[in-house]
């Protein structure tokens, strides 16, 4: 069964250091979606990716924050100048498109800043 | 403001206990209401989607129910496989095309032999 992947499974940086975290979404799905999850605290939207562009994104998505397809696999999001209150889980997902509306999730990338 | 509250915050079992968990909302205009389960340090897993009050779905030990302002998660005789925590989300009332969810804090399941 296909599956959303996510690279690394932890970071560790220090503070003011960039990061970037990659996934590679299910083949044919055409929306993908970055959304974190900082330690016991609810999953949070963070920015959705359709057809080459940011179609949304949250207060939280500021401009430290980018988001990138390079290829037709590999969906990214980079973290310029990484602050402490980063750290958290970050999930990557992956929707088929107009005709279903379930998001499938990544295993999620632990990013401790230091 | 739309929210999701999910109750209760956690539930524990024994083996063969059944019982359901809350999903609550206040986004307008429903377009989906999806159930997912998470395990620790893991991502949430995809269970059901509802759409429509009356819809019900089931998956092994698992049935979901909607109404017009909530949702059930019913899990009949459970075994200890099912701990996790069960997120409930929906689509905001103004996000067009399904661009994010807004989920609730879990509810964390622990089930014993």
């Amino acid at each position: 069964e296909p599956e959303v992947t996510q690279t690394p499974s932890h970071q560790v940086t220090q503070m003011g250091q960039e990061v970037i975290l990659r996934c590679v979404p299910i083949s044919n799905h055409l929306y993908f979606y970055w959304y974190r999850q900082i330690l016991g605290q609810k999953v949070e939207f963070l920015v959705s990716f359709y057809n080459n562009e940011i179609s949304e994104k949250s207060e939280i998505f500021d401009d430290q924050f980018s988001v990138e397809r390079p290829d037709g696999s590999n969906f990214t999001l980079k973290i310029r100048s990484t602050k402490l209150e980063d750290s958290a889980m970050y999930f990557c997902a992956s929707r088929p498109g107009q005709g279903a509306r379930e998001q499938y999730f990544g295993p999620g990338t632990r990013l401790t800043v230091t | 403001e739309d929210q999701v509250t999910q109750s209760p915050e956690a539930l524990r079992l024994q083996e063969g206990e059944s019982s359901s968990l809350n999903c609550s909302y206040t986004v307008s205009g429903l377009r989906g209401l999806f159930w997912y389960r998470q395990d620790p340090g893991k991502g949430p897993e995809f269970l059901f989607t509802l759409y429509s009050a009356g819809e019900e779905k089931e998956k092994e030990r698992l049935k979901a129910t909607l109404t017009k302002k909530e949702s059930f998660l019913h899990i009949t005789a459970p075994k200890p496989e099912d701990s996790a925590t069960y997120l409930c989300a929906v689509p905001p009332t103004f996000s067009g095309g399904y661009n994010k969810l807004i989920f609730g804090a879990g509810t964390r399941l622990a089930v014993h032999p």
